[in-house]
């Protein structure tokens, strides 16, 4: 049954600490994203990766990371610099062709990050 | 600068009635346009979508009609039902990219 996993469902960040969210796809898709989902607002997009060993910078990158090792797995960690970092954060994969994406995005069911 | 605006953030609707969302965006470029549905603590699904070469696309109870020249996307649902009370976001794409842009959402509540 192909699809998008997140883990862990919630996570608990102390201040100054890094923490990693995964992402694993089995949709055997090229393209994968990390969006950030605040209360009131849309879906922001913080990183993309169109291939493995590449990745680019979104709308909210500051404080974020991410790698792309491996086609299947996307993780995002958010680092220490993050100040507001509490947000549902969304992840996301998509078929590519040639230069653009095709049709719709599909979402893992999203990591919802506290600070304590 | 938002690129795509839901300007009404929640709409209330009774059971069996029309429900219609909207969307405006900035770019005339874009070129394919689409409608995700969100429940709480998930991740949104995708609903329908249209392509900027068309002006309507039709799935069951969900229509979603693309006005190029006021740059407005809108979702019609009939009848609405109380399952389809959740969060629906416009997303619209750029061409020769590989990403979305996502409007801020509009939260539907059918009312039975």
């Amino acid at each position: 049954d192909g699809g998008i996993t997140q883990s862990p469902k919630y996570l608990f960040r102390k201040e100054g600490q890094n923490v990693t969210l995964s992402c694993e796809q089995n949709l055997n898709h090229d393209a994968m994203y990390w969006y950030r989902q605040d209360p009131g607002q849309g879906l922001r997009l913080i990183y993309y990766s169109q291939i493995v060993n590449d990745f680019q910078k979104g709308d909210i990158a500051e404080g974020y990371s991410v790698s792309r090792e491996k086609k299947e797995s996307f993780p995002l960690t958010v680092t220490s610099a993050q100040k507001n970092p509490t947000a549902f954060y969304l992840c996301a994969s998509s078929i590519t062709t040639g230069a653009t994406i095709q049709e719709t995005q599909y979402f893992g069911p999203g990591t919802r990050l506290l600070v304590l | 600068d938002q690129q795509v605006k839901q300007n009404s953030p929640s709409l209330s609707v009774q059971e069996g009635r029309i429900s219609i969302l909207n969307c405006d965006y900035t770019n005339s470029m874009f070129d394919y346009f689409l409608w995700y549905k969100k429940y709480p603590a998930e991740g949104p699904t995708f609903l329908i979508s249209i392509s900027s070469i068309k002006d309507k696309n039709e799935d069951g109870r969900f229509t979603v009609f693309l006005n190029k020249s006021a740059k407005h996307l809108s979702l019609h649902i009939v009848p609405s039902q109380p399952g389809d009370s959740a969060v629906y976001f416009c997303a619209v794409h750029p061409p020769g990219t590989y990403k979305y842009i996502f409007g801020t959402g509009t939260r539907l509540k059918v009312l039975a």
